[in-house]
């Protein structure tokens, strides 16, 4: 196991493109989070699934964003029709269903729209 | 809804000495939970300590410990004996008690910490 993996590291695209990006949880963790942070800033809640629900969203997720998490295994973010405020580092936690438990964090997706 | 504020953009500390960085917050909720988070440069976030707010009792964890405030909703993060690998973010989060529907951690702006040599 190891960890909670993102994929890109790293993603440049030009304002009006669609991206994707995946996350792959632990293996045994049922619970999936999305967060964006900005520079100079902490992490924003934006999204959180219990295996294949999504039980939350923030309002910060506009309807340019969709994610999706169809087995309960990884997760992907879609942000269409990018704008260059979308640019920012997107986070994906995930942490096992029992009580409260530790979210373990990915190293992220830096997101930069030109 | 519930407000992280860490009133200390950047800290600096030399090594072998003691650090400590604040953390308000504000709240109605009665039961949560704290964090204190570390992101050091280009890697991935990991908790470094929680402290559930039905706890009196500070929680440490070897050189980490925390001062917890209920009353003055006040959550600071002490290291003793700074290390180099200390260098990071640290940001302190909140959380609901999971039951009321939301895991999210509500974060703050982050402390940016250097340890000198």
């Amino acid at each position: 196991d190891t960890g909670v993996s993102q994929n890109p590291r790293h993603k440049i695209t030009k304002r009006g493109q669609n991206v994707t990006f995946r996350c792959d949880p632990i293996s045994e963790h049922n619970r999936l989070y999305w967060y964006r942070q900005t520079l100079g800033q902490g992490p924003e809640f934006l999204t959180y699934f219990q295996n294949e629900a999504q039980l939350e969203k923030s309002r910060l997720l506009s309807d340019r964003f969709s994610a999706e998490r169809p087995k309960g295994s990884f997760s992907t973010l879609e942000i269409q029709r990018t704008e260059q405020g979308d640019s920012a580092m997107y986070l994906c936690a995930s942490s096992y269903r029992g009580g409260l438990t530790e979210a373990f964090f990915g190293q992220g997706t830096r997101l930069t729209v030109v | 809804a519930q407000t992280v504020t860490q009133s200390q953009p950047e800290m600096s500390v030399q090594e072998a000495e003691t650090v400590t960085l604040s953390c308000t917050y504000d709240t109605s909720e009665n039961n949560y939970y704290l964090f204190w988070y570390k992101q050091p440069p280009s890697r991935q976030m990991i908790l470094v300590i929680r402290q559930e707010a039905y706890k009196q009792q500070n929680a440490t964890e070897n050189r980490f410990s925390v001062n917890f405030q209920k009353a003055a909703k006040s959550f600071s993060l002490k290291i003793s004996d700074s290390q180099l690998g200390d260098t990071a973010m640290y940001f302190c989060a909140f959380m609901k008690l999971p039951g009321a529907g939301s895991y999210q951690l509500t974060f703050g702006k982050g402390t940016k910490l250097s340890v000198i040599p």
